[in-house]
């Protein structure tokens, strides 16, 4: 039981190239989440997604797209990158239970990325 | 909108003295309250939550979160804190948003230092 990964774990992009992070989990979670993380702001959600096929916009989605072909799967792309697009992002995922017990989510281990 | 203030951006405290990250909240809904902890170059972990019942939440490591609603407040403690303690701390709201989302709002982070 792997929890959360995330691919890759480095990157680094010039101005205006693409790529896209993957996100995997195998606790057959319905939740799904990216977050950035930058220096003193705490982690700020990107995109999210309550289920297979389906996804939504954020606090910060503007630059990023997403989508959840398979339950297991989240990807997170950047179709042209840019420096202020230099951040840690994480991927969580959490189930879907009625009164919260199960809102705790767990965290992938982040991707670093430099964009010159 | 919810939102969480952490307002110690570091806390210094001695090997075997007591330690307080403080969190406060606001919340339009119920206020599912989480702690976090992320050591250098990983992910976040789950550390305990409040969601409803007791007001003094136990968690991982020996830690534990004094839930006060009167002043919104989710600080967590530890009796007796060690060197290995040392990292940064997240407190988050569950967010009561957009139907389904269930994200979390994060406070911008406490660094615990604990000196030997």
């Amino acid at each position: 039981n792997a929890g959360v990964t995330q691919t890759p774990k480095f990157r680094v992009l010039k101005t205006g190239q693409s790529m896209t992070l993957l996100c995997a989990q195998d606790m057959n979670h319905e939740y799904m989440y990216w977050y950035r993380q930058d220096p003193g702001m705490g982690l700020r959600l990107i995109h999210y997604s309550v289920g297979e096929g389906t996804t939504a916009k954020g606090e910060v989605p503007d630059g990023y797209n997403v989508s959840r072909l398979k339950k297991q799967n989240f990807l997170l792309g950047l179709e042209s990158a840019a420096p202020s697009q230099t951040s840690v992002y994480f991927c969580a995922s959490s189930e879907h239970k009625a009164g919260g017990l199960t809102d705790t989510q767990y965290f992938g281990p982040g991707t670093r990325l430099t964009v010159l | 909108a919810q939102s969480v203030a952490q307002p110690e951006d570091q806390v210094n405290v001695a090997e075997g003295n007591p330690l307080t990250v403080k969190c406060t909240y606001s919340v339009s809904g119920n206020p599912y309250l989480f702690w976090y902890v992320q050591y250098p170059n990983r992910g976040l972990q789950f550390l305990l939550k409040y969601i409803t019942g007791d007001n003094l939440v136990k968690g991982s490591y020996g830690f534990e979160a004094e839930f006060n609603k009167s002043q919104t407040s989710f600080h967590l403690k530890k009796p007796s804190a060690l060197v290995s303690d040392s990292a940064l701390y997240f407190c988050a709201v569950r967010d009561w948003g957009a139907t389904g989302r269930r994200a979390l709002t994060f406070g911008s982070g406490t660094r615990l230092q604990v000196q030997p």
